[in-house]
């Protein structure tokens, strides 16, 4: 069994360029969520995607977007980046389940964005 | 946005001994909660589901409570060992039918 994994591991970025992580599912999973984690804080929810549509969204700002694809890999684009976007951004998926997040989340290990 | 509050920030133990943790959250509106484990430069791994008022779930070592009523869930480690040495993050789900992570608690085992 494949566990989750995102790609790329670090990143770069200047404020106001644009930026796409990646986050490839557990074999079986049809849902990924994903979160920023800033330093001292824990994760925090950006939004879901549950067989290639947007399921709940955090509080983050529009320019955060994100797409699901057939295979249930899953993209995280932010526009117009800022220096308070420098976090780690977690993708976790879970298999088919009643829909309120009972089923166990399994986590990829994180792509960490430094906004300079 | 819930508020979750987990106690205490940090703690150190002797390997040996067995430590409790907390995690507070709002009652109303309450559907599950999940407990996570995350080492250092690994990925978060999920530890509990815990959906029932009175629930208690085993892990090996490690347990977990839940009071659904009052907005608590505690974390028990019998026999600290080094390599339970992570942060624990709690994370009720609400309304908004999403998880919200506390900030944690993390605990180092002391050899």
């Amino acid at each position: 069994e494949t566990g989750v994994t995102q790609s790329p591991t670090h990143l770069i970025k200047t404020r106001g360029q644009q930026v796409t992580l990646r986050c490839s599912s557990q074999s079986g999973h049809n849902t990924v969520s994903w979160y920023q984690q800033a330093l001292g804080q824990g994760p925090q929810f950006i939004f879901q995607y549950y067989r290639e549509e947007e399921n709940g969204r955090g509080n983050f700002p529009p320019r955060f977007s994100g797409l699901q694809f057939p295979n249930y890999s899953s993209e995280l684009n932010v526009n117009a980046l800022e220096l308070d976007d420098s976090a780690l951004y977690l993708c976790a998926s879970s298999a088919p389940g009643t829909g309120i997040n009972q089923e166990t989340q399994y986590f990829g290990p994180g792509t960490r964005l430094l906004v300079l | 946005i819930l508020n979750v509050e987990q106690s205490p920030q940090s703690l150190h133990v002797q390997e040996g001994d067995s430590t409790n943790f907390t995690c507070s959250f709002p009652s109303s509106n309450f559907y599950a909660l999940h407990w996570y484990r995350w080492e250092t430069a690994k990925s978060p791994e999920a530890l509990f589901v815990m959906t029932l008022n009175g629930d208690e779930k085993k892990k090996g070592r490690i347990s977990a409570t839940l009071n659904t009523k009052e907005g608590y869930s505690y974390l028990y480690i019998k026999g600290s060992q080094p390599e339970d040495s992570a942060t624990y993050l709690c994370a009720p789900i609400g309304s908004a039918r999403q998880l919200t992570f506390g900030s944690g608690t993390q605990l180092t085992v002391l050899p």
